[in-house]
């Protein structure tokens, strides 16, 4: 099974400032014949179900502000917020869809500092 | 538009077989590339996945669950139902249905719905 490790688990950022979440897998979830990670981002606010922001590791979903990116290839992934808002406090998680059983990371819980 | 909507009871007892529907709307189980996964998170917990159906009814379920889960469709009436055998205290959590589509992940979630198991 592959376990996803994010990092860190909280992270309070200024208003307008950058956020960078890690996620790191136990193994590469790339597939070689696509070339596609099979990584994703999900954004959880409280009595709300996740919603997704990226998939194939930097591919925004439709909707979701410019100012969440992602990246990473292999093992190594990173969301980016590149000017924290108010709105985009949440817990945030990764989750591979390489193979089941499909598994997410522990969440990181974003604040405003 | 893609919506999903969970039901079930609130409620169940240690032992008890929990039996939950997703009702969608918006996409077809019977059209190639879709299907409809199960994942649950605990009161302030992360996420996990249980099941996921295909449209051609493949099946996949997680291996820690796997002896207590089914899933099964019903194409006729747009719903997938999930059914957990046993159910104990540590079972007690929020139940989410998700469509997906091809390879990719869970793009639309339904609203969820709490699941409490105590005697």
């Amino acid at each position: 099974d592959i376990v996803m490790t994010q990092s860190p688990d909280s992270l309070a950022v200024s208003l307008g400032e950058r956020a960078t979440i890690n996620c790191k897998s136990s193994q590469s979830v790339l597939y070689s014949s696509n070339n596609k990670n099979y990584l994703a981002w999900y954004q959880q606010k409280p009595g709300q179900p996740p919603k997704l922001l990226i998939y194939w590791a930097s591919t925004r979903e439709s909707g979701v502000p410019d100012r969440f990116s992602g990246s990473g290839s292999g093992t190594d992934f990173t969301l980016t917020i590149s000017s924290l808002q108010a709105e985009d406090v949440a817990v945030y998680y990764c989750q591979q869809y390489y193979g089941t059983p499909y598994s997410f990371g522990q969440g990181t819980k974003l604040e405003i500092k | 538009q893609i919506t999903l909507k969970e039901s079930g009871p609130t409620l169940v007892k240690p032992t008890q077989t929990l039996t939950l529907t997703c009702t969608f709307s918006g996409f077809s189980l019977s059209t190639s590339g879709v299907s409809v996964g199960w994942i649950r998170q605990p009161p302030g917990k992360a996420l996990e996945w249980l099941a996921l159906i295909y449209w051609d009814d493949d099946k996949r379920y997680s291996p820690s669950l796997k002896s207590r889960v089914t899933i099964t469709k019903d194409t006729s009436k747009n719903q997938v139902v999930l059914t957990m055998t046993n159910m104990d205290p540590v079972d007690t959590a929020t139940y989410y249905c998700a469509h997906r589509t091809g390879y990719s992940t869970f793009d639309i979630w339904g609203q969820g719905t709490m699941v409490t198991v105590s005697s």
